[in-house]
């Protein structure tokens, strides 16, 4: 069965300090994708980033990166230079294999607080 | 905004009632997903449609049943509600591929309020 940790329930920074995400995953699948996803108090589902298990490239994009480290079962994110328009519940995401055709297991959450 | 609507947005019902939920894809999406986010369960997958299909089952409950028609529109009808199932329902669409890996675009949600 596939499974995804985030075991942040909830980060508090002041404006212009870096966050990172910590995401693990579990799976036995060879092939597989990771997501991540923001959820900003309107509610909605914000698609960010998606990997593959065999690209483990870390990727930067504006003051979001990721780390991804296939030998730790590990796909994290960090937002550099934080705002107050970060705020949100950030969802780490699993998919991928014959079990799971389709679904996208998520993790529990893990709710940023940027404050002024 | 993703291109996957849902309405309505809001809905309060009581128990024991049907509530039909709406989603139409983004343009040229084929697949389409439901799930269900409550505070107890968190994001939890529900079932998923590729052209009018049943593709993938999560844990959905027997009371619950959806459906993809011919216009790739997707309705998740919800019966016999109790006050558990009072959660946000999420559609998601996406293009449709053969390991069905693809990004998934979620639409605004549908809150419901079961009394």
């Amino acid at each position: 069965a596939q499974k995804v940790t985030q075991a942040q329930t909830e980060i508090s920074v002041v404006e212009k300090e870096d966050v990172t995400l910590d995401c693990v995953y579990e799976t036995r699948d060879t092939t597989y994708y990771l997501f991540w996803y923001k959820q900003p108090p309107s509610g909605e589902l914000v698609f960010l980033i998606r990997r593959n298990s065999f690209d483990e490239q870390n990727e930067i994009s504006g003051r979001y990166s990721w780390n991804f480290q296939k030998s730790t079962s590990s796909f994290n994110f960090t937002i550099t230079a934080s705002q107050v328009v970060d705020s949100a519940v950030y969802f780490c995401a699993l998919s991928g294999g014959t079990d799971s055709w389709g679904k996208l297991q998520f993790g529990a959450g893990t709710q940023v607080v940027v404050t002024p | 905004d993703s291109g996957v609507t849902q309405t309505p947005k809001h809905l309060i019902t009581a128990t024991g009632q049907r509530v039909t939920l709406r989603c139409s894809p983004r343009s040229g999406d084929l697949s389409v997903y439901w799930y269900q986010q409550s505070l107890d369960q968190g994001l939890q997958f529900l079932i998923q449609y590729y052209n009018g299909e049943e593709r993938a089952k999560g844990n959905i409950l027997e009371r619950f049943s959806a459906q993809q028609f011919p216009d790739l529109h997707s309705e998740l009808n919800l019966s016999s509600l109790e006050l558990g199932d009072s959660a946000l329902y999420f559609c998601a669409s996406s293009p449709g591929t053969s390991d069905g890996t693809d990004t998934q675009y979620f639409g605004p949600g549908t809150r419901l309020t079961v009394l």
